[in-house]
């Protein structure tokens, strides 16, 4: 089945980039599937980032826009996270997702991750 | 607005039913995802679509919806279900969306 592992520094400086990946084993980053980031800071609720398709469409948070890039390599099957100019308020476990999205009979829609990668910590700090 | 709203915590009786809500202009659109999280662990989804239950999810789980609202109903609460959950759904404009998250007490 497919699993998801997050790689990246678990420490990042004030005002720097943190930088994530996410590899995808057992399945292809080219399937029907939307791939997504998804961030949980210390004692908080969980907030989605943003998401890529394969072909490279991505949707941001308007939140983190400005500062996030998603990206694909599908040569290597990874996706990939940076967000620009961080502060303490970025500090969190950063969790890949597989999405499930489409639409029923009845023009009702659905959204969903199925398969979760198990998160990395990403401290910022001097 | 794209926000989905949760009650902050709700308790249930061993083998009770509890129901978790969610509320949101999004949902009239999208049925709700649910995720159970249990501390130090990522979330696991536990409902999608109109009431889907992913392999492995027991059938006391189930999920249904009416206007803006979506709702977790867990049948018969056991020990291991006491969690946070959270609702999830995407919103016209194409942004996801997680709920605030309901952290549930099994008595």
């Amino acid at each position: 089945q497919v699993q998801l592992q997050e790689s990246g520094p678990g420490l990042v400086k004030p005002s720097g980039t943190l930088s994530l990946t996410c590899a995808v084993s057992g399945g292809s980053i080219s399937s029907s599937n939307w791939w997504s980031w998804v961030r949980q800071p210390p004692g908080k609720g969980l907030e989605w980032i943003g998401e890529i398709y394969h072909s490279g469409s991505t949707n941001y948070n308007p939140s983190l826009k400005s500062r996030v890039t998603i990206s694909v390599d599908k040569s290597k099957n990874q996706f990939s996270l940076k967000l620009s100019s961080v502060t303490a308020a970025d500090t969190a476990v950063y969790y890949c997702a597989r999405v499930g999205v489409g639409a029923t009979y009845t023009n009702y829609y659905y959204y969903y991750m199925d398969v979760w990668g198990k998160g990395t910590t990403v401290t910022v700090s001097s | 607005s794209s926000e989905l709203t949760q009650d902050p915590a709700v308790s249930v009786a061993l083998g009770q039913t509890v129901r978790i809500t969610c509320q949101g202009d999004s949902l009239r659109s999208y049925y709700a995802s649910w995720y159970q999280q249990k501390p130090g662990q990522a979330p696991v989804l536990v409902i999608y679509g109109k009431n889907n239950r992913p392999s492995g999810i027991p059938d006391r789980f189930s999920g249904s919806s009416s206007g803006n609202t979506a709702s977790l109903t867990i049948t018969g609460a056991q020990a291991e279900d006491e969690a946070d959950y959270y609702c999830n759904s995407r919103d016209s404009s194409g942004k996801g969306v997680f709920g605030t998250g309901t952290k549930v007490t099994v008595l």
